[in-house]
């Protein structure tokens, strides 16, 4: 089964600091996702990246960066957390040889900002 | 232009009724639709996707999905409600491009199942 993992499940930080999110995928798949989830809003895609070093801006890149170091690795960074951008994020990766391969989830980071 | 519609964020339904929770996707996007399911406290789990061939598709739990291209609908539907189906469900489409494929997600359902 893929597993995909994320550092904390709950995170409390104050405005102003930066922020780390940690993705780890262990099916060697190409494509890792960061989303945030908001109650009424669904879904909403941040980043993703198709290949180490490779990153694309999804729909709502503006506050975050990211970074792909190794293939199962993907961190999402806050370089200056602010009180909107508490909300649910949650990694996905997916391999890319087939166009409607499914995307696997980790179990999410509920991130709070003071 | 929204790609997908959930319509109802809140379904409630009584143990044993059906569920249907309804999903329409734009017209302009490729046919490429699932279905995923959150528990708790936990992240998206697939419950069912279209891609080609049998527009009807069946997935885990009891739950299946009708891919209706006249209607651009792909409403998900279970005969018989049962307490574990309470989460929230999410409708999804594929947008393709060369360095790989985006998702893009309804808004959410919530489903409550009354005893």
């Amino acid at each position: 089964d893929v597993k995909v993992t994320q550092s904390s499940r709950y995170l409390v930080k104050r405005t102003g600091e930066k922020v780390f999110l940690e993705c780890v995928q262990d099916m060697d798949h190409e494509n890792m996702f960061w989303y945030r989830q908001d109650p009424g809003l669904g879904l909403r895609l941040i980043y993703f990246s198709y290949d180490v070093k490779m990153k694309e801006k999804g729909d709502i890149p503006e506050g975050y960066s990211v970074s792909r170091e190794k293939k199962e690795r993907f961190s999402l960074i806050l370089e200056s957390a602010s009180t909107n951008q508490t909300s649910m994020y949650l990694c996905a990766s997916s391999p890319r040889q087939r166009i409607t391969d499914t995307q696997y989830f980790g179990p999410g980071t509920r991130l709070t900002v003071l | 232009a929204q790609s997908v519609t959930q319509l109802g964020s809140h379904v409630s339904v009584s143990e044993g009724a059906l569920v249907l929770l309804r999903c329409n996707y734009s017209s302009s996007v490729p046919p490429y639709l699932f279905w995923y399911v959150q528990y708790p406290n936990q992240g998206l789990q697939l419950l069912l996707k279209y891609t080609t061939g049998a527009t009807l598709v069946k997935g885990i739990n009891g739950f299946e999905a009708e891919f209706k291209k006249s209607e651009t609908s792909f409403h998900l539907t279970k005969p018989s409600a049962h307490m574990s189906d309470a989460a929230e469900y999410f409708c999804a489409v594929i947008r393709t491009s060369n360095t790989g494929n985006q998702f893009y997600f309804g808004t959410g359902t919530s489903l409550t199942v009354i005893p």
